[in-house]
């Protein structure tokens, strides 16, 4: 049974560039959250996708964006890259909640930006 | 005030020994709680959820004071391989927006 799965694993750009990362749930899940963590940092929620629209959103600016497919898999996008963007970005998917609010992580996106 | 507070630590324990320390939550309309763990460099696991009357797992233990709000891990007889950072990880309204303190690290010497 494969769990959660991002790619690519490293990716570096630079400022104002733009980045797509991916992720595909744990098998039989239909809810993909993202996450960024910052070096020493506790994970932060951006948003969360479910039917393929987004139901929740943390405190992000408009620059991220995402999408999920009809397979339940997602993207994240970057745009307008700052310094501030590097971090390590998770994705976590689960049952949509009520049905099953534990969620599981993904290895990880780790972003630099230059 | 951060919404999910952790002692980042680190606590040094002997193998074998117990360790023991807590986050606080801000919400207090906070539905469900976990501890997950998080080696360095890796992604968040869970290491278990939180339960109103406490719960066990092994060598780990959790509690949850509502009242207080705040959040325990007990982790008796230390192995080396519990060394890693433990996040306390509150979801305020049940509908999957967790919200992750910075982290407790646990670094466990022979």
């Amino acid at each position: 049974d494969a769990g959660v799965t991002q790619s690519p694993t490293h990716l570096i750009k630079t400022r104002g560039q733009q980045v797509t990362l991916r992720c595909s749930p744990k098998s039989g899940h239909d809810t993909v959250s993202w996450y960024q963590q910052a070096l020493g940092q506790g994970p932060q929620f951006i948003f969360q996708y479910y039917e393929e629209e987004e139901r929740q959103r943390g405190n992000f600016p408009d620059r991220f964006s995402g999408h999920q497919f009809p397979n339940y898999s997602s993207e994240l996008n970057v745009n307008a890259l700052l310094l501030g963007d590097s971090a390590l970005y998770l994705c976590a998917s689960s049952l949509w909640p009520p049905k099953g609010e534990t969620q599981y992580f993904g290895p990880g996106t780790r972003l630099l930006v230059l | 005030r951060k919404e999910v507070e952790q002692d980042p630590g680190p606590f040094n324990v002997p193998e074998g020994a117990t360790v023991a320390f807590n986050c606080t939550y801000s919400n207090s309309a906070s539905q469900s709680f976990f501890w997950y763990r998080q080696d360095c460099r890796k992604e968040p696991k869970l290491l278990m959820s939180v339960y109103s009357s406490g719960n066990e797992d092994g060598r780990f233990t959790a509690q949850l004071n509502r009242a207080s709000q705040y959040i325990s891990l007990l982790i008796r007889d230390s192995k080396l391989s519990d060394s890693a950072t433990y996040l306390c990880v509150v979801n305020a309204d049940s509908w999957g927006k967790l919200q992750f303190g910075a982290g407790t690290q646990v670094v466990v010497t022979p």
